[in-house]
């Protein structure tokens, strides 16, 4: 009963290094979404996608890009690691994109910036 | 814009006191409320929901009414317990022109359960 899987959970990086962190999930869900959590900020909405093949921008997309090439997977990219991307990073998923439905979590993957 | 506010924290109650956080929101049309709770080292988890005017959703003990005239979804409970601790975030998911109802979510509202 896996849900959402995010890796890695946890990643120190130097400013300038690239990485990419995936999110999985095995509920055939159509939407998957990328926030991002600060202290005090609650969460906020990075990138999502409505479908396989499919990205759009959400609140703060900057320095971040996504790509959605199977269902299952959900990729965020940082090209060139910034100190102010570090955070606590959160992939959800849900079955559509309809405004009564839930969304499901994984575990946050925390992402340092030296 | 649609947004929400709710109380700050962090709260700390003894066990088996009785428990509000609040939350309003702005929205334009007709959002539908949740509250999701982040256990320690977790992912933040749907606690429960409320879809139009009037509804109550509850879960676990804990229950929250969606006030449209107040815009307000204040989440209760009415005696806590230690395994309670956790953050608790107000959220609104709304639909309108090209959103894909998206989640807006409060700033979050930690709480301490002591024995």
């Amino acid at each position: 009963n896996a849900g959402v899987t995010q890796t890695p959970k946890f990643r120190v990086l130097k400013t300038g290094q690239s990485m990419t962190l995936l999110c999985a999930q095995d509920m055939n869900h159509e939407y998957m979404y990328w926030y991002r959590q600060d202290p005090g900020m609650g969460l906020r909405l990075i990138h999502y996608s409505v479908g396989e093949g499919t990205t759009a921008k959400g609140e703060v997309p900057d320095g971040y890009n996504v790509s959605r090439l199977k269902k299952q997977n959900f990729l965020l990219g940082l090209e060139s690691a910034a100190p102010s991307q570090t955070s606590v990073y959160f992939c959800a998923s849900s079955l559509l994109g309809q405004p009564n439905q839930p969304q499901h979590f994984g575990d946050g993957t925390r992402l340092s910036i030296l | 814009g649609n947004s929400v506010t709710q109380m700050e924290g962090p709260v700390t109650l003894s066990e088996e006191a009785f428990l509000t956080i609040n939350c309003t929101y702005t929205a334009t049309g007709y959002p539908s409320l949740f509250w999701y709770v982040q256990y320690p080292g977790e992912g933040l988890q749907l606690l429960l929901k409320a879809t139009k005017a009037d509804d109550k959703g509850s879960n676990k003990g804990f229950e929250a009414t969606y006030r449209k005239e107040t815009t307000s979804f204040h989440l209760e409970k009415g005696s806590v317990q230690v395994s309670d601790s956790a953050v608790y975030f107000c959220a609104l998911s709304i639909r309108y022109g090209g959103s894909q109802g998206n989640l807006i979510f409060g700033k979050g509202t930690k709480l301490s359960v002591k024995p």
